[in-house]
């Protein structure tokens, strides 16, 4: 039973790469949620999804794009990466029901210099 | 947007003592979840509670929505308990966007 699975664990790019980031997940968990994490401003939504096909954008989308093709996955791509990017990227997911609880995956460590 | 506040911003403790961790928040909400991030990052949930009080063995909460605060109890701390404690909130119809306060970040020392 792995949870939710994020690749990779870091990552360095220079300005203006692009990558993407993965998330899955073998729960089968409906919604998913990518989250960036910078030092004192605790964890910030960047987009989630409520199920395949349907995503939406969350505090501070502005230079990542998602897309949700199986309820397995949840990549997150960076289109042009800039040194404000810098951050700890975490993706979570939870299924439908009483229970809210969210898994976190281990996160990603990204550097862009 | 919802606004989170915790408190307080730094703890040190030690081993054996009991703390309470606050959660303030700005509006109502019908999720709020505590979560231990441990010193190698990792988040694990420790309690899903829009309202009530919810027992895990040395961990407990409680969340009085109506006044807007939940309480996060740590009894007998153990060095394991070390890490940030990050409250985070969800309104009705939201409940995949989750809002999370700065953290308490606790040291428990032996």
């Amino acid at each position: 039973n792995a949870g939710v699975t994020q690749t990779p664990k870091f990552q360095v790019l220079k300005t203006g790469q692009s990558m993407t980031l993965q998330c899955a997940q073998d729960m089968n968990h409906e919604y998913m949620s990518w989250y960036r994490q910078d030092p004192g401003m605790g964890l910030r939504l960047i987009h989630y999804s409520v199920g395949a096909g349907i995503t939406d954008q969350g505090e501070v989308p502005n230079g990542y794009n998602v897309s949700r093709s199986t309820t397995e996955d949840f990549p997150l791509r960076l289109l042009s990466a800039a040194p404000s990017q810098t951050s700890v990227y975490f993706c979570a997911s939870r299924g439908v029901g009483a229970d809210y609880g969210y898994t976190f995956g281990s996160g990603t460590r990204l550097t862009v210099v | 947007g919802i606004q989170v506040e915790q408190s307080p911003p730094d703890l040190i403790l030690q081993e054996g003592a009991n703390s309470t961790l606050r959660c303030n928040f700005s509006d109502s909400v019908n999720n709020l979840q505590w979560f231990h991030q441990n010193p190698w990052g990792q988040l694990i949930n420790l309690f899903y509670i829009p309202s009530g009080t919810k027992q895990n063995g040395r961990l407990s909460a409680t969340t009085v929505a109506t006044e807007r605060y939940s309480l996060l109890y740590i009894s007998s701390s153990q060095t394991t308990d070390s890490g940030v404690y990050f409250c985070a909130v969800g309104k009705s119809g939201t409940a995949s966007k989750l809002t999370f306060g700065t953290g308490t970040r606790l040291q428990v020392t032996l």
